[in-house]
């Protein structure tokens, strides 16, 4: 079945430092590939997304890049700031946008100190 | 646009009990899926509706059940509750493309 696998967590970070999540999936059929955030006490935000192999989604300093050939899909920010604190979630979906279900990775918290 | 709403916010039941908790969907979106995440993990897919019909449903045994009403407003039932059933409840709706979540139910089941 569809898995998502990320890096095991959590991470610290000091402000301005650069951030990597790492991302693998494994899939049956050719997912969608998106990246949630969940702030203390709230629901699941999507912070971006890519649909297709090579296609880099991006978002408010953040980036990742759909590889098909590592099954990969890490999370990049140039430089985190404090409010960046959050869970951020993996997930993929396959069976098409339209009606697909999600599947999710564990989580990875991300706390940034100033 | 209102997003994503569910409540109650919070509940507390004890097991056995039977639980039913509401989300109103993204204006003009036509599917709502609902996901369970218990602490510390991420969301597991419970089961999505659409036209008042399950159409997916994940590895959730049949005490857990669901509707669609016709303004697409959804409801998940739970029954016979389980220590284990304590978890944060998610619903998301979408059309057609990515989904959007609200804020949760979390359920305590003591």
């Amino acid at each position: 079945g569809d898995s998502v696998t990320q890096m095991e967590g959590p991470v610290t970070l000091s402000e301005e430092a650069f951030l990597t999540i790492n991302c693998t999936y494994t899939a049956t059929g050719y997912p969608s590939l998106f990246w949630y955030v969940q702030y203390p006490g709230e629901g699941l935000q999507l912070l971006l997304k890519a649909t297709k192999a090579d296609d880099k989604g991006s978002n408010k300093g953040f980036e990742a890049t759909y590889r098909k050939e590592t099954t990969s899909f890490h999370l990049e920010k140039g430089s985190v700031q404090v409010s960046d604190s959050a869970v951020y979630f993996c997930a993929l979906k396959t069976g098409g946008t339209s009606y697909g279900k999600l599947t999710f990775g564990q989580g990875t918290i991300l706390t940034v100190h100033p | 646009d209102a997003g994503v709403t569910q409540s109650p916010t919070h509940l507390i039941k004890t097991r056995g009990q039977q639980v039913t908790l509401r989300c109103s969907p993204k204006s003009g979106h036509d599917t709502v899926s609902w996901y369970q995440q218990a602490l510390g993990q991420g969301p597991q897919f419970i089961f999505q509706y659409y036209e008042e019909e399950e159409r997916q449903r994940g590895n959730f045994p049949d005490r857990f059940s669901g509707h669609q009403f016709p303004n697409y407003s959804s409801e998940l039932n739970v029954n016979a509750l389980l220590l284990g059933d304590s978890a944060l409840y998610l619903c998301a709706s979408s059309l057609r493309r990515e989904e959007y979540f609200g804020p949760g139910t979390r359920l305590t089941v003591t």
